[in-house]
């Protein structure tokens, strides 16, 4: 019945590395984001997809690269990790119109040995 | 750009005292706003919202005004719990666009 799920829960692994995180959502909802927060607990947007297209892509390097297979999946594959990339990755949903809140899934915390 | 600055933490109180945390926002247009709450090893949970000036937001004994002449949606609640200490996030969103977070504020509540 979870709304937002997102595996692993944790990951670790070594520098170099080429991991992926999965998300799916079954609220019917057709945006999904990826935020990261790092070890002081700050949420920064890294992406956005509505109906499977990009809307959104701050300055992420490249070695992140997100994939939505279908609105309800939104999975998030990191090539070369560096220690820096060590934090929680949430993943989220909305229906994507002003005002709607976000539902966020548990989290994956990623550390980088 | 748009941001969102909330008071900094942690900020520690007694079962049944008085909680304010203070968020205050920059923004064109009109944002709507939100209070998010994350308890340990969790993700983040929806509080309340408001997505119009004046519109008063309330959940669980907690409540947030929208005030858009001081652009601020501080977070009020009469009597504080145990339960309730935990990380909480003031927040903005526009157009249906991505969050953007204070830097959050953590409550420890002692009995």
């Amino acid at each position: 019945d979870t709304a937002v799920s997102q595996t692993p829960k944790y990951l670790v692994t070594q520098m170099g590395n080429d991991k992926s995180i999965k998300c799916e959502q079954n609220l019917g909802h057709d945006t999904m984001y990826w935020y990261k927060q790092d070890s002081k607990k700050f949420l920064k947007i890294m992406f956005s997809y509505n109906n499977k297209e990009l809307i959104i892509n701050e300055t992420v390097p490249n070695r992140f690269s997100p994939k939505s297979p279908d609105k309800a999946h939104l999975n998030l594959h990191i090539n070369s990790l560096e220690l820096g990339d060590s934090a929680v990755y949430f993943c989220a949903s909305s229906q994507g119109r002003a005002g709607q809140p976000q539902h966020f899934g548990d989290g994956t915390r990623l550390s980088i040995l | 750009g748009n941001s969102v600055t909330q008071m900094e933490g942690p900020v520690t109180l007694s079962e049944e005292a008085f909680l304010t945390i203070n968020c205050t926002y920059t923004a064109t247009g009109y944002p709507s706003l939100f209070w998010y709450v994350q308890y340990p090893g969790e993700g983040l949970q929806l509080l309340l919202k408001a997505t119009k000036a004046d519109d008063k937001g309330s959940n669980k004994g907690f409540e947030a005004t929208y005030r858009k002449e001081t652009t601020s949606f501080h977070l009020e609640k009469g009597s504080v719990q145990v339960s309730d200490s935990a990380v909480y996030f003031c927040a903005l969103e526009q157009a249906g666009t991505a969050l953007i977070f204070g830097k959050g504020t953590t409550l420890s509540v002692s009995s």
